[in-house]
């Protein structure tokens, strides 16, 4: 069945850098662009970056524009989030979720994986 | 860029009782709303999309409506496992959230 399977979470420095991992399976992961959602600890849902299905196009949050990379591998059906110069405020759980596409611009996420922990501190 | 907004922020009921949850758009999102479900340590679970379609194996005690700026999440009757939190979203937009809670 459809899995999204999230993983390279963990404690960092401020200032250092880490990288998420999302594997898919299930589905053809080449057709779907992909995006990373972050929960941070007692606050909602925010949406931190996309990758169109054929990595052409990126888009990012304007709290991590800058410093987050979004990338794919999709020989490896793999979802990427290089995350440089980290901050306290980017402590969060980190979700990878597959689009599904109403038209052009409107989506929703049909399906998420559980999640990694981020911890940023000293 | 739109600005969702959840009301109330918790919601106090017991099993069997209807649950009303709000989410008002800053401008409209025509019908492309979506609402999931949260809970601690699950993956968040696509509940309604495109405003009342409710996804693959959802409860029919869950429904959704509205059009516009405003739009509803109704639990019919409170099952134990529905406390939870729920976000709306259109596009890169999600509201704050409303916490379902055991009264």
């Amino acid at each position: 069945q459809l899995q999204l399977v999230e993983s390279g979470g963990g404690v960092v420095q401020p200032g250092r850098s880490l990288r998420l991992s999302c594997a898919a399976s299930g589905f053809t992961f080449n057709s779907y662009g992909m995006h990373w959602v972050r929960q941070a600890p007692g606050k909602g849902l925010e949406w931190v970056a996309v990758i169109w299905y054929d990595g052409s196009n990126k888009d990012y949050s304007d709290s991590v524009k800058g410093r987050f990379t979004i990338s794919r591998d999709d020989s490896k059906n793999t979802l990427y989030l290089q995350m440089n110069s980290l901050r306290a405020e980017d402590t969060a759980v980190y979700f990878c979720a597959r689009p599904q596409y109403s038209n052009n611009e409107d989506y929703y996420f049909d399906y998420w994986g559980q999640g990694t922990l981020v911890t940023v501190s000293s | 860029e739109t600005v969702l907004t959840q009301s109330p922020a918790t919601l106090s009921l017991s099993p069997g009782e209807r649950a009303t949850l709000s989410c008002r758009a800053s401008q409209s999102v025509s019908s492309y709303l979506a609402w999931y479900q949260l809970k601690p340590g699950q993956a968040p679970r696509l509940l309604i999309y495109a405003v009342s379609n409710r996804a693959t194996g959802i409860p029919a005690r869950f429904s959704g409506s509205g059009s516009g700026t405003d739009f509803t999440l109704t639990i019919s009757s409170l099952e134990p496992e529905d406390f939870a939190v729920y976000y709306c979203q259109q596009r890169s937009t999600f509201g704050g959230g409303t916490k379902v809670e055991i009264k």
